[in-house]
């Protein structure tokens, strides 16, 4: 069956630690992976979209790496502060030409100062 | 551009009463969808429009479920005869292509 997969408890981290969470997928063959944040009661933030012939993707603070082999992205955020406190959202985009996207349950992460 | 707004925010309603709920999506954004969310998972797939062609449904899409977007501007979803398990957020996103713009939300509350 297909999956995504995202660790579903919080993940606590120190304000200027390097918070990284991990999106696995199962029977998807996705052409782009992003990456959004939600904070509650909101709609997602769009943040980071790589494809899938790239490795590495950059952003300010953000990283995505994505390995299509392994079937796995991770996100990192560099020098994490409380503010960076949400729920971030993996989510598939399928070859389709409808871009429709396939989302994970999501991660919270909690920063302490 | 003030990103994408959705009205209602909030609405409760009595099961079997019908609701509509509107987006406007950013202006010259040609796709939009609708996502549907509840507590603790992700947004999953409702339906999809390019301008004004309803050109994708989701199998979670029942009869009950009807979606307009007249002239590719605007958009509305109607739910007839709400059931409790209607109770979700309902999100409307739109783009150009890459990354989707969301907006706030729509939750639905049926008693």
């Amino acid at each position: 069956s297909q999956k995504i997969e995202q660790n579903s408890e919080a993940l606590n981290i120190q304000e200027g630690k390097t918070a990284t969470l991990t999106c696995n997928y199962t029977n998807y063959s996705p052409a782009y992976l992003q990456w959004y944040r939600q904070d509650p009661g909101r709609g997602p933030v769009f943040l980071l979209l790589i494809r899938e012939n790239e490795k590495e993707k950059r952003k300010e603070r953000l990283k995505v790496t994505f390995d299509t082999t392994l079937k796995q992205s991770l996100f990192h955020i560099t020098a994490s502060q409380p503010a960076d406190s949400a729920t971030y959202l993996c989510a598939l985009e399928m070859n389709t030409g409808f871009q429709k996207l396939v989302f994970g349950t999501g991660t919270r992460l909690l920063v302490s100062p | 551009d003030t990103g994408v707004s959705q009205n209602p925010r909030h609405k409760i309603t009595k099961r079997g009463q019908n609701v509509t709920f509107r987006c406007d999506p950013i202006s010259e954004h040609n796709r939009l969808y609708w996502y549907r969310q509840t507590l603790g998972q992700g947004p999953e797939f409702l339906t999809y429009f390019q301008n004004e062609a309803q050109l994708e449904k989701s199998r979670l899409l029942s009869d009950r479920f009807s979606a307009e977007r007249p002239k590719g501007s605007f958009s509305t979803l109607e739910i007839q005869r709400t059931e409790q398990g209607d109770s979700a957020m309902y999100l409307c996103a739109s783009t150009n292509g890459g990354g989707k713009y969301f907006g706030p939300g729509t939750r639905l509350t049926v008693t």
